[in-house]
């Protein structure tokens, strides 16, 4: 399959564990970030989104905090499982149309 | 509900040719983005079209152009291939507005070229 994760910063995790993946963003005019997961052969994959207007918000087993101080974004993801591993980018929108752009991306690693 | 549907899954062309690449939108959306992934890099946006016009555009040459059709689909187009244009390619579809753009992506073709 399609490998996305070559030299990309790794961070590896133990299975049950909690994983924080952090972003930093460039773009202050940016309002609305989103965050993807990447497995190998596909294409990315919504996680969870946040508005400039918030600071945190949480799905199922994830949680977005967001830092417009420091233009810093993070991803925490609780009790990592093997099938969280993957790529995951961090993405902002600055409104208008509706291009997305990505960051670099941290490949996830889960140790059973 | 289907979802996004690319073709071919990989292809190999020659320097100097030329490809088309196509994009089936996930049911009920219009609007299709392209992206081209490089090897260990993140997604880089080309363009985008809704109501079959070009509502966007990153920072690509003129040979990468597009297409959408009134059914949503979408086709990528690149001129004169080089050597850096091997990458992963990447539509996806998704509404106009809402709470969150609700972007589907495809699965990708990855191009080579030789």
């Amino acid at each position: 399959g399609e490998n996305v994760g070559l030299h990309l910063p790794t961070l590896s995790v133990q299975e049950g564990d909690n994983s924080i993946i952090n972003c930093a963003y460039s773009n202050s005019a940016s309002d609305y970030f989103i965050w993807y997961k990447q497995e190998s052969g596909k294409g990315p994959q919504f996680i969870i989104d946040i508005r400039s207007n918030m600071d945190k918000r949480q799905g199922q087993r994830v949680t977005v905090l967001l830092n417009k101080t420091v233009k810093h974004l993070s991803l925490q993801i609780a009790a990592t499982q093997p099938g969280d591993s993957a790529v995951y980018f961090c993405a902002e929108n600055s409104g208008g149309y509706q291009k997305v752009t990505f960051g670099i991306g941290t490949k996830l690693q889960v140790i059973p | 509900e289907t979802g996004v549907t690319q073709s071919p899954t990989h292809l190999i062309k020659t320097r100097g040719q030329q490809v088309t690449l196509r994009c089936s939108s996930q049911s009920g959306h219009n609007t299709v983005s392209w992206y081209q992934q490089a090897l260990g890099q993140g997604p880089q946006f080309i363009f985008q079209y809704y109501r079959e016009e070009e509502n966007g555009r990153g920072n690509f040459p003129p040979r990468f152009s597009g297409l959408q059709f009134p059914n949503y689909s979408s086709e990528l187009n690149v001129n004169a291939l080089e050597l850096d244009d091997s990458a992963l390619y990447l539509c996806a579809s998704s509404l106009p507005t809402g709470a969150n753009y609700g972007y589907t992506f495809g699965s990708g073709t990855r191009l080579t070229v030789v």
